[in-house]
């Protein structure tokens, strides 16, 4: 079974300034890597898809890249709307198996 | 627009049975596989298990497997999420979730979520 791992925990950025998220696979995988955002007492959104394609509807300053088993999702000009929490999630497909990570908390600072 | 409308917050006690349901529109039911996920209260999320609602094939987390049942009934539009015995630890929100069109296997839409409590 993979392991998703992200990092850091929490992360305290100013808004204006972008922020570096990270999702670390146990073992290697194809680009089947999403990325949602969940704000409290919402249900999450999908933000990226197939590691690095966005979702319809989100704004370009979110942006995804990696492959093999280290991913990044990348806010570029953090918004006051975008603190929140943000997972990544894997898919294998034998056998069928989708696992997110523990989150990333990005908070104002 | 894709729509995924989850049933209204439940109460139950401890060994009470319950069935939650989702319904889809917006979309051709058939063709999207439907899954669940959990999110205890303070948690992150976790995936329950899935189902084609096109043949009902239906796969589950081995974190789950035989602990919940998923369904669905196509003619109605709708999944379901049952137990037949709650738990205490059984309490949290849970979400419907479409399985995106394309291979990637990313969740497009999500329900609104219906949280359960199970307290003696």
């Amino acid at each position: 079974e993979i392991v998703m791992t992200q990092s850091p925990a929490t992360l305290s950025v100013s808004p204006g300034e972008g922020a570096t998220l990270s999702c670390r696979a146990s073992q290697s995988f194809s680009s089947n890597l999403a990325w949602y955002q969940q704000k409290p007492g919402q249900a999450p959104r999908l933000l990226i898809y197939g590691a690095s394609t966005r979702a319809t509807g989100i704004p370009a300053r979110f942006s995804g890249s990696g492959s093999g088993s280290d991913f990044t999702l990348t806010i570029s000009s953090l918004q006051s709307e975008d603190f929140a929490v943000y997972y990544c999630q894997q898919f294998n497909n034998w056998p069928v198996m989708y696992t997110f990570g523990q989150g990333t908390k990005l908070e104002i600072k | 627009e894709v729509k995924l409308v989850q049933s209204g917050a439940e109460v139950k006690k401890p060994g009470e049975a319950l069935k939650i349901s989702c319904k889809g529109s917006g979309y051709s039911f058939t063709s999207y596989s439907l899954g669940w996920v959990r999110q205890m209260p303070g948690k992150g999320l976790e995936w329950m298990g899935i189902i084609y609602p096109g043949d009902s094939d239906t796969r589950y987390s081995p974190s789950f497997q035989g602990q919940v049942t998923i369904s669905a009934d196509k003619s109605i539009s709708t999944a379901y999420l049952q137990w037949s015995s709650l738990k205490a630890s059984d309490t949290a929100m849970y979400y419907c979730v479409r399985r995106g069109g394309d291979s990637s296997g990313c969740f497009d839409s999500w329900g609104q979520g219906t949280l359960v409590t199970v307290s003696s």
